[in-house]
């Protein structure tokens, strides 16, 4: 069964500083690793999708980078804002006959302050 | 891309009734999930909605509780029977858009409360 974690919990930052968000999966056999993007009360926001075969994605200050073998991806965040402020959560895709599905972490909460 | 709907957004319900919420997705899809988020947790899968057959729950969820359709690539509904405070959650839809290296999307949840 797929585990995802990530570190930190909680993260506060100023304004302006560049923060690396990190997750953990057991299972390596994942289909594609996702990124989301969580305001309050709010559903989610995809940020960035890595497929399985890929190494890193990038939009605009986000960068993400996957290694298979160690289980590992990083979310890098680059002259945070205060708007970046959400729970990042990242999920491992299923693939075969469970294409689609998703094991989320359990997220990190960020706080950039001007 | 894919824009989800989800209704209601947000509910307030009495203990022992049920809710039915409903999740209308832009294109056709094969496969929909149901996810809920209990506060402060992240989120897990109820199940998996496949069109013209049973749905597919995850380990500690039944069908007589989490009742779900999926009459059409678009469209599927999650209902929450005999509710109690515990399900008091967001629930979310989720929704891929082709078999393979398939991004997920989701709606914007229907945050729940049971008193």
């Amino acid at each position: 069964k797929q585990e995802v974690t990530q570190i930190p919990a909680a993260l506060s930052v100023p304004e302006g500083e560049n923060l690396v968000l990190n997750c953990s999966f057991t299972d390596s056999a994942i289909y594609n690793l996702q990124w989301f993007r969580q305001d309050p009360g709010k559903g989610l926001t995809s940020l960035l999708l890595i497929q399985s075969s890929q190494r890193e994605q990038t939009s605009g200050r986000l960068n993400a980078s996957l290694d298979k073998s160690s289980g590992r991806s990083t979310l890098y965040i680059a002259a945070s804002q205060p708007g970046d402020s959400a729970t990042y959560l990242c999920a491992a895709g299923d693939g075969g006959t469970s294409y689609g599905k998703l094991t989320f972490g359990q997220g990190t909460i960020l706080t950039v302050h001007p | 891309s894919a824009v989800i709907s989800q209704k209601p957004s947000r509910d307030i319900c009495q203990r022992g009734t049920s809710l039915t919420i409903q999740c209308q997705v832009d294109s056709q899809v094969t496969m929909m999930f149901w996810y809920r988020q209990q506060p402060g947790q992240s989120l897990t899968l109820i199940a998996t909605a496949n069109q013209g057959s049973e749905a597919t729950y995850e380990s500690g969820f039944v069908i007589d509780k989490f009742p779900i359709s999926r009459p059409n690539l678009t469209f599927s509904t999650l209902t929450v029977s005999n509710m109690s405070p515990e399900d008091s959650s967001i629930y979310l839809c989720s929704a891929g858009l082709r078999p393979s290296g398939t991004e997920a999307f989701f709606g914007q949840g229907t945050r729940l409360t049971v008193v």
